[in-house]
């Protein structure tokens, strides 16, 4: 009973330097979303996807990249790492934004500093 | 600018009173909001929902008042419980959900 999983958990990054935040879920759920929360801001949405190929911007999306080539994953890529993005990564998903029974599934977040 | 506006930061309720957060919304077309919860190190779960056809949903300790004149909803927790002890989000949802700061509730013995 995986649900939604995020890896890795920590991660120190170098200014500059470029790295891939995984996330897969195994519910079979359509809609996947990344978020960021910075201490005392809640949570900012980066990017979704409403199903495999597509993808759509969210509130903060400077500095990441998305792709959706199956259902089950969802990677989120900073390129150029900086100070800004220190954050703490959520990943979510859920079968159906139309169905108001199917909320979001969270994974436990991916805590990530570059210094 | 914030389209769902939690403006208490930290609420502290004694143990078994009321605990009653607070949640303003910008657009009055918005028609479904969320409540999550969240624990350090872990991420949110889902609580509680409510339709803007409805003003109020509970379910058992948990109920959700909605006013949509006032574009306020509130989440009443009742009696406060120390696992209550978390930060709360509210949301709104429509091609996507969008979330409030955060308001850090803390359950007193």
């Amino acid at each position: 009973n995986a649900g939604v999983t995020q890896t890795p958990k920590f991660r120190i990054l170098k200014i500059g330097q470029s790295m891939t935040l995984q996330c897969t879920q195994d519910m079979n759920h359509n809609y996947m979303y990344w978020y960021r929360q910075d201490p005392g801001m809640g949570l900012k949405l980066i990017y979704y996807s409403v199903g495999a190929g597509i993808t759509d911007k969210g509130e903060v999306p400077n500095g990441y990249n998305v792709s959706r080539s199956t259902t089950e994953d969802f990677p989120l890529r900073l390129e150029l790492a900086a100070p800004s993005q220190t954050s703490v990564y959520f990943c979510a998903s859920s079968y159906s934004i139309q169905n108001y029974n199917s909320p979001l599934h969270f994974g436990n977040g991916t805590r990530l500093t570059v210094t | 600018d914030q389209q769902v506006k939690q403006n208490s930061p930290s609420l502290s309720v004694q143990e078994g009173r009321i605990s009653i957060l607070n949640c303003d919304y910008t657009n009055s077309m918005f028609d479904y909001f969320l409540w999550y919860k969240k624990y350090p190190a872990e991420g949110p779960t889902f609580l509680i929902s409510i339709s803007s056809i409805k003003d109020k949903n509970e379910d058992g300790r948990f109920t959700v008042f909605l006013n949509k004149s006032a574009k306020h909803l509130s989440l009443h927790i009742v009696p406060s419980q120390p696992g209550d002890s978390a930060v709360y989000f509210c949301a709104y949802r429509d091609d996507k959900i969008i979330f409030g700061k955060g308001t850090r509730l803390h359950i007193l013995p």
